[in-house]
């Protein structure tokens, strides 16, 4: 199985404040790297697909980069609704598979 | 509306079954892959499985975890998937998501659930 490991486990920014959080894989997954933004109670939101191409309706804030084994999420200016934990997670083979998550709280 | 309503989840109890639905609506369900992704508390999300459309024959594949004890299913004609819980444990105490990619060629969730809770305990 392909292990996904994210970094930091959480982080504290502040509103404006550029935030990256990190992803890597155990082999070599190509592009085939997704991200999700998940909020207490609420459904799990698609951001980011084949690590860099960004979902339909989400703010050009977000970006994603990377391929091979190491990948990043970056939030450019962080605003009061990125507050959530986010999860990178692979779409290159079954059994498919999620890196722990990174909290992004306010500081 | 493009969405997928899960129900069924409940307290039930160390060695028993549950049986979870999931319903969609808005989208092409007969070309689509259904997986179902759970959530234990505090924890992050966990891959439980899937079945794909009947043009590749409803394949289904699981986590290691759950080989044995959990069954994918669906029905076209309804609109609906399923998962079947049996030989439940406490660590699979957790929400429960029914997720798509509305397609069945990717593998990326771009519909989610609200999710629905499982207890497991005596």
């Amino acid at each position: 199985d392909i292990q996904m490991t994210q970094s930091p486990s959480s982080l504290s920014a502040s509103v404006g404040d550029r935030v990256t959080i990190t992803c890597r894989a155990s082999q070599s997954i190509s592009s085939y790297l997704n991200w999700y933004q998940h909020k207490p109670g609420k459904a799990p939101k698609f951001l980011i697909y084949e690590a860099s191409s960004l979902q339909s309706g989400v703010p050009s804030r977000f970006s994603g980069s990377g391929s091979g084994t190491y990948f990043t999420l970056t939030i450019s200016s962080l605003q009061p609704e990125d507050f959530a934990t986010y999860y990178c997670q692979q779409s290159y083979s079954v059994p498919l598979t999620f890196g722990g998550g990174t909290k992004v709280e306010i500081k | 509306e493009v969405q997928l309503v899960e129900s069924g989840g409940h307290l039930a109890q160390p060695g028993g079954s549950l049986k979870l639905s999931c319903a969609a609506s808005g989208f092409t369900f007969s070309g689509s892959a259904i997986h179902w992704v759970r959530q234990r508390s505090g924890k992050g999300l966990e891959w439980v499985g899937r079945i794909r459309s009947r043009p590749a024959d409803y394949a289904t594949a699981y986590a290691a975890s759950v080989i044995g004890r959990f069954t994918i299913s669906r029905d076209d004609s309804q609109n609906m998937a399923y998962l079947e819980m049996s030989s439940l444990k406490a660590e699979d105490t957790a929400v429960y998501y029914c997720t798509s990619p509305l397609s069945d060629y990717v593998f990326n969730f771009d519909l989610w659930g609200q999710g629905t809770l499982v207890t497991v305990s005596s």
